[in-house]
């Protein structure tokens, strides 16, 4: 079974700092995807970056970065220049090649402070 | 907005009632995925279906079902509610078939409350 570890479940940072929101992740499969979702007070579910595990080049998507360590089944999420609206909760997943059925974590809480 | 369209928005109910909360996909999208996202449970994957079939099934419990119509829309039918059952539903949808398109696109949800 797939399982995804979130170990921080409430970070905060100062506006226009830099922040890491970690994600380790237990599959004994080769191919797969990684994904970062945004929940913002809104509830909704926003997509905020994802990763192909053949890919050894880390995604990246303007201010939003991941640092995606295959072997060590590591998948952090790094937010530059915070921005008050980046305050959300935030889900890492993980999703088989074979299958569309995406697994979360518990989730990260962040707050961007002014 | 992420083009996937849920209703209604908020939900209040009965024990032992029954609800059906519906979700229209983004256009041409075929699959159709359920999840609950309740406070101490957090986010749990409930069931998928594409192009009218069900695809994979997750912690979804007997008293829940879920269908896709010809034209794509999904409805999850819950019934004999329990408090218990009180969470956000949300729905995503996906296009399977390529890496750019495997990607999961969700709904503004559910909120069901269940007095």
């Amino acid at each position: 079974a797939q399982t995804v570890t979130q170990s921080q479940p409430e970070m905060s940072v100062q506006e226009a700092e830099t922040v890491t929101l970690s994600c380790t992740y237990d599959t004994s499969e080769n191919n797969y995807y990684l994904f970062w979702y945004k929940q913002p007070p809104s509830r909704q579910m926003i997509l905020v970056i994802r990763q192909e595990a053949y890919k050894q080049q880390n995604a990246t998507e303007n201010r939003f970065s991941v640092n995606f360590q295959k072997a060590a089944k590591s998948f952090s999420l790094k937010i530059s220049d915070s921005q008050l609206g980046d305050t959300a909760m935030y889900f890492c997943a993980f999703m088989r090649n074979t299958g569309n059925q995406f697994y979360f974590g518990t989730g990260t809480s962040l707050t961007v402070i002014p | 907005d992420s083009g996937v369209t849920q209703t209604p928005k908020h939900l209040i109910t009965a024990t032992g009632q029954r609800v059906t909360l519906r979700c229209s996909p983004r256009s041409g999208d075929l699959s159709v995925y359920w999840y609950q996202q309740s406070l101490d449970q957090g986010l749990q994957f409930l069931i998928q279906y594409y192009n009218g079939e069900e695809r994979a099934k997750g912690n979804i419990l007997e008293r829940f079902s879920a269908q896709q119509f010809p034209d794509l829309h999904s409805e999850l039918n819950l019934s004999s509610l329990e408090l218990g059952d009180s969470a956000l539903y949300f729905c995503a949808s996906s296009s399977p078939g390529g890496l750019s398109t495997d990607t999961q696109y969700f709904g503004p949800g559910t909120r069901l409350t269940v007095l």
